[in-house]
């Protein structure tokens, strides 16, 4: 059975950092690609970064290129999202999901709450 | 960005009566593939979207066959044939062809 479980996500103030993670079982990581979506309270969804099954090639969406890292740790099944110059807009819930095919997300985790707020 | 334009965004439906649900994309959603990317996902209150549909048409494992997607160039629908209490919710489209991947605004079900 895929399951994605997210952890990391916190109360932080604004200019702060926190990293995100998410734990994968049940597939070969590593022939996946790896997406971070949010979703702000009562809004809609936005991806925000996306990774290679290898980790070679990475993605941003223009409201936090600079300010995101995506990684992956294929030996450990986990993927990972830092995030840097944390900003009162950024208050979500985090989300991983595996990308099974081209185009889609197939399985999602149940999401991980970021807080920024002074 | 690709902009993923739905209507409506709030759809009071009657329980066994018929839905549809629009959406249109900014540009064409054909891939250098020939495929077009473009997902429905379902999400209840408290809960990760669900996909229903993928590459336009095609059901996920488990959705019910009362769930259909088609196209018509940048325009997309998808239909419930009879709406049932569990189908209460928001449904996206998303488009997977062009990155960043785009959700259009939610479509928010409810029942009369």
């Amino acid at each position: 059975e895929v399951q994605l479980v997210e952890s990391g996500g916190d109360l932080v103030q604004p200019g702060g950092s926190l990293r995100l993670s998410c734990a994968a079982s049940g597939f070969t990581f590593s022939n996946y690609p790896m997406h971070w979506v949010r979703q702000a309270p009562g809004k809609g969804l936005e991806y925000v970064s996306a990774i290679s099954g290898d980790g070679g090639a990475t993605y941003y969406a223009n409201s936090v290129k600079g300010r995101f890292i995506i990684s992956r740790d294929n030996s450990k099944n986990t993927l990972y999202l830092q995030m840097g110059s944390l900003r009162v807009e950024d208050l979500a819930v985090y989300y991983c999901a595996r990308e099974g095919v081209p185009g889609t997300n197939d399985y999602w985790g149940q999401g991980t709450l970021v807080t920024v707020s002074s | 960005d690709v902009v993923m334009t739905q209507s409506p965004l709030s759809l009071p439906v009657t329980l066994g009566q018929p839905a549809s649900i629009s959406c249109r994309s900014s540009q064409s959603l054909v891939f250098s593939d020939g495929n077009t990317y473009l997902n429905w996902f379902h999400q209840r209150p408290g809960q990760s979207p669900r996909r229903l549909i993928y590459q336009v048409s095609n059901r996920d494992s488990g959705v019910p066959d009362r769930f259909s997607g088609s196209a018509s160039g940048t325009d997309f629908t998808l239909e419930i044939s009879r709406v049932e209490a569990e189908d209460v919710g928001v449904y996206y489209c998303m488009q997977g062809s062009h990155w960043p991947w785009t959700f259009g605004q939610g479509t928010k079900v409810e029942i009369k």
